[in-house]
């Protein structure tokens, strides 16, 4: 069965730094993985997938994130961290097979500091 | 939230009484998707769509029931056997059940029982 860990509830970064969210998966065969944003009651924007080739994703709003397929993770990044950043982020992990579906992680709330 | 619209954003309901949740897509997308998301719990899988006339239990269907008449519209019904059904509830879709769509989300609706 695949599984999504965010081994951090909580993550705090002060303005400007880089911040990382990290994210594990465990899935059968190659995976597809995903990043979503959460503002306080609203839905998940999208942000960034993986699906195959470069290791190096790059999103929206200036995140990225590296696949590391030996280490199985999918870690949110970005250079310098804004206070509207702060939000709740959720990893995804997607099997290979038609009609499968999506099994999210639990979130890691980012809050970053002026 | 693009192209998805859930409505009500609240709603209230006394124990014992059924309430139908709306959800409207007009991204021409096959597949829709009910989730359940509850306090560092993540989002959970309720009921998905991959067609029109066609829906398939997720991870914890047990007191809801869905319909999907049109391609556009994929409302959730919450009945009275839902034991504990006060919850932030996402409709989501894409193009198609394919591991590689990317899920888009609408607002929610955030749920009360009284």
């Amino acid at each position: 069965a695949q599984s999504v860990a965010q081994p951090e509830d909580q993550v705090n970064v002060a303005e400007g730094n880089p911040l990382t969210v990290k994210c594990t998966y465990s899935v059968s065969g190659n995976p597809y993985l995903f990043w979503y944003v959460q503002y306080p009651n609203r839905g998940l924007q999208f942000l960034l997938k993986y699906i195959t080739g470069d290791n190096l994703v790059k999103g929206s709003y200036g995140f990225e994130a590296e696949f590391n397929k030996s280490q199985t993770s999918f870690h949110l990044k970005k250079p310098s961290a804004l206070v509207s950043d702060s939000a709740l982020y959720f990893c995804a992990v997607s099997p290979n097979n038609y009609g499968q579906n999506f099994v999210f992680g639990p979130g890691t709330r980012l809050s970053v500091l002026p | 939230d693009g192209g998805i619209t859930q409505s009500p954003k609240y709603l209230f309901r006394k124990e014992g009484q059924n309430v139908t949740l709306s959800c409207e897509q007009n991204l021409n997308h096959d597949a829709m998707y009910w989730y359940r998301q509850d306090p560092g719990q993540g989002l959970r899988l309720i009921y998905y769509s991959q067609i029109v006339n066609d829906f398939q239990k997720g991870d914890i269907a047990e007191g809801y029931s869905v319909s999907r008449e049109k391609k556009e519209s994929f409302p959730l019904t919450v009945t009275s056997a839902q034991k504990n059904p006060t919850a932030f509830y996402l409709c989501a879709s894409s193009r198609a059940p394919r591991g590689t769509d990317t899920q888009y989300f609408g607002p929610g609706t955030r749920l009360t029982v009284l």
